[in-house]
């Protein structure tokens, strides 16, 4: 396995355009986390999966923005009516191998997805 | 609600020089702690974390990290900078128990002089 995969890595799109990011998380991981990070700053949790379950969504999570995991594999994060203060990079972690301790999860990063909205 | 401070926005060492990344939290129990090295670009790469047991945690690439609770400090150090360490540093706080969000710092971002 070679980690976490993001797709795309770059996305450029127009005001009001509805855009759609992947993550395919690390295969024996059963948790999966976005990030939001914008220039200069640190990543900013947005919302976390277990298997297919959401279990946690962070205010930065506007109506706009929808993630789903359906078959527990992997995620895809949609923003809907895209606006100029959504462009940062979206970054996805996963971590927890099944049947193991929870309390001490380490979460591995994949590449980002750097979104640019005109 | 757990925050972490990274003091330094920019530090600049000479190549072959020591190293010392300032990283303090706010949490009110134990603290999960985490450094992640970001290069331009790029994701976070895990350089060491700390859970429980010995204070001082050794990660990779020659980095090692202290837990000094009295002064809620996680800071990272290494003895020997490289030209290709330079990149910028997160220090990161984990969520408390039924939570899964880490609390990033801002980032120390490192440059590194010839």
């Amino acid at each position: 396995d070679t980690g976490v995969s993001q797709d795309p890595r770059h996305k450029i799109t127009k005001r009001g355009q509805n855009v759609t990011f992947r993550c395919d998380p690390i295969s024996e991981h059963n948790r999966l986390y976005w990030y939001r990070q914008t220039l200069g700053q640190g990543p900013e949790f947005l919302t976390y999966f277990q298997n297919e379950a959401q279990l946690e969504k962070s205010r930065l999570l506007s109506d706009r923005f929808s993630a789903e995991r359906p078959k527990g594999s992997f995620s895809t994060l949609e923003i809907q009516r895209t606006e100029q203060g959504d462009s940062a990079m979206y970054l996805c972690a996963s971590s927890g191998l099944a049947g193991g301790p929870s309390s001490t999860d380490t979460q591995y990063f994949g590449p980002g997805t750097r979104l640019t909205v005109l | 609600a757990q925050s972490v401070t990274q003091p330094d926005i920019h530090i600049t060492v000479s190549e072959g020089a020591s190293l010392e990344l300032r990283c303090n939290y706010s949490y009110g129990a134990t603290p999960y702690l985490f450094w992640y090295v970001q290069s331009p670009g790029q994701g976070l790469q895990l350089l060491l974390k700390y859970f429980s047991g010995d204070t001082l945690v050794q990660g990779i690439k020659g980095f090692e990290a202290e837990f000094k609770r009295s002064q809620s400090s996680f800071n990272l150090r290494k003895p020997s900078v490289h030209w290709s360490d330079a990149a910028e540093y997160f220090c990161a706080v984990g969520a408390p128990p039924g939570r899964r969000a880490l609390t990033f710092g801002s980032g120390t971002r490192l440059q590194v002089q010839p």
